[in-house]
């Protein structure tokens, strides 16, 4: 079953705008991570928050956590066409061990 | 090149035929896995192994078997009694966690299996 869910569900964009894609999920959980999956490739790891953190940063990304709401957010600043891809959020349950449940993804374009 | 290998990148089955997708890594990762990915989906989880010689099931083991006779290798046999296999295949591996390791998956190019 997915625990984490993206919205939206897809996302267009002109090239040089910021793009935010949310995730929702259900139980405990011990981190979040978000990965980027190419058209027909495998995924791609970008970034983790751990339950204690509210936000963290890389390059261009920027992760927020919110644990009251069991929510996370990714937000891609300053798009390139090179960032059209799908995203996906994937949570580690609190007592699950390292099992990671993905949620059905955010799919980007970036249009230049 | 450190990574996971999969192959064949494109795989066809016939009728009542099993087929055997290969998932090999050389990051020396305790942890594999398979998910299968159905068009426009997310990931659901078919088999995991965290060690040699044990594995578990995973959302979706209906069909499906694996082995993982040595820590690099965790091969993917679809069998006839999958009945829906058309999908795409991805192979994962991570540490096993410790108390400062992440679980951070690394992922395979994949696999796309077709029904004939």
């Amino acid at each position: 079953s997915q625990q984490g869910e993206e919205d939206p569900q897809a996302l267009s964009i002109q090239e040089g705008e910021n793009a935010t894609m949310n995730c929702s999920y259900k139980t405990s959980i011990n981190n979040l991570q978000w990965y980027r999956q190419n058209s027909g490739r495998g995924l791609v790891h970008l970034i983790l928050i751990r339950s204690n953190e509210r936000e963290k940063h890389s390059g261009r990304l920027r992760v927020t956590l919110d644990t009251s709401k069991k929510s996370s957010s990714l937000l891609i600043t300053a798009s390139r066409a090179a960032d059209t891809a799908s995203y996906f959020c994937a949570t580690e349950p609190y007592n699950a061990g390292n099992m990671l449940t993905f949620g059905g993804g955010t799919r980007l374009m970036v249009k230049p | 090149d450190g990574g996971i290998t999969q192959s064949p990148k494109y795989l066809f089955r016939k009728e009542g035929q099993n087929v055997t997708l290969s998932c090999e890594q050389n990051l020396n990762h305790d942890a594999m896995y398979w998910y299968r990915q159905d068009p426009g989906q997310g990931l659901r989880l078919i088999y995991y192994s965290q060690i040699v010689n044990d594995f578990q099931k995973g959302d979706i083991a209906e069909g499906y078997s694996v082995s993982r006779e040595k820590k690099e290798s965790f091969p993917l046999t679809v069998t006839s009694a999958q009945k829906n296999p058309t999908a795409f295949y991805l192979c994962a591996s991570s540490i096993v966690p410790g108390a400062v390791a992440k679980n951070i998956q690394y992922f395979g190019a994949g696999t796309r299996l077709s029904v004939l």
